[in-house]
């Protein structure tokens, strides 16, 4: 079984530039995660899609970050503009359902804003 | 908002002694996970504790979920060079999981 998938791997760009990352989940997942994990913290959820459905954005910075599932499977996070302190790594998780179940990670986009 | 913190931040052992990480939730939890993380890996799913008072182990490995069902605790038994990592805790409120800081573990051979 294929795991999460996630591009880019890294990427560096300059504060007001924008950038955005991809995420495939595993297949048949319904439930779909963006982390936000800064150096030597625990990842911070950012959005929840349920199919293609938001459960949960609350700590999305939505003047700046975006994200969509439009058809129930892969999904973008778009920031725009970024700032110093959007540096971190950017997970995506999957799982069967919203409820009690594990979350399968993907290995991470890290982003570096100078 | 919900908040779950864990103790201690770091720990570095001598390979053969015991770990314990413990999480402490702000609000009762649904149930918590248990994830590790290696130095410049993805969390990995270990284990989820569902029941008030739970106990459940895994090899060297034993978790616990407290009765009042907002604290747990992961005990290493003889920690081995394999361990090493960040263990982190999640607690499920509603429909969203929230990670502590988690918790590095060093062990020394």
């Amino acid at each position: 079984e294929a795991g999460v998938a996630q591009s880019p791997r890294y990427k560096i760009i300059e504060k007001r530039q924008s950038v955005a990352f991809w995420c495939n989940p595993i297949s048949g997942h319904a439930t779909l995660y963006w982390y936000q994990q800064i150096l030597g913290q625990g990842p911070k959820l950012l959005i929840q899609f349920q199919n293609n459905g938001v459960v949960d954005d609350s700590q999305l910075p939505k003047d700046r970050f975006s994200a969509e599932r439009l058809k129930g499977v892969d999904s973008t996070l778009k920031i725009q503009p970024a700032k110093l302190e959007d540096s971190a790594v950017y997970l995506c998780a999957s799982s069967l359902g919203t409820l009690g179940y594990e979350q399968y990670f993907g290995p991470g986009t890290r982003l570096t804003v100078t | 908002g919900q908040q779950v913190m864990q103790i201690p931040q770091y720990q570095h052992v001598q390979e053969g002694e015991d770990f314990t990480t413990y999480c402490n939730s702000s609000t009762t939890l649904s149930n918590i996970q248990w994830y590790k993380q290696r130095p410049g890996g993805h969390p990995v799913f270990l284990i989820q504790l569902v029941k008030s008072g739970e106990v459940k182990k895994q090899k060297r490995l034993t978790f616990q979920f407290g009765e009042a069902k907002k604290n747990s605790s992961l005990h290493i038994t003889a920690t081995q060079t394999t361990d090493v990592g960040t263990y982190f805790c999640a607690g499920l409120r509603y429909s969203t999981l929230t990670f502590g800081k988690g918790t590095m573990l060093l062990v020394s051979p």
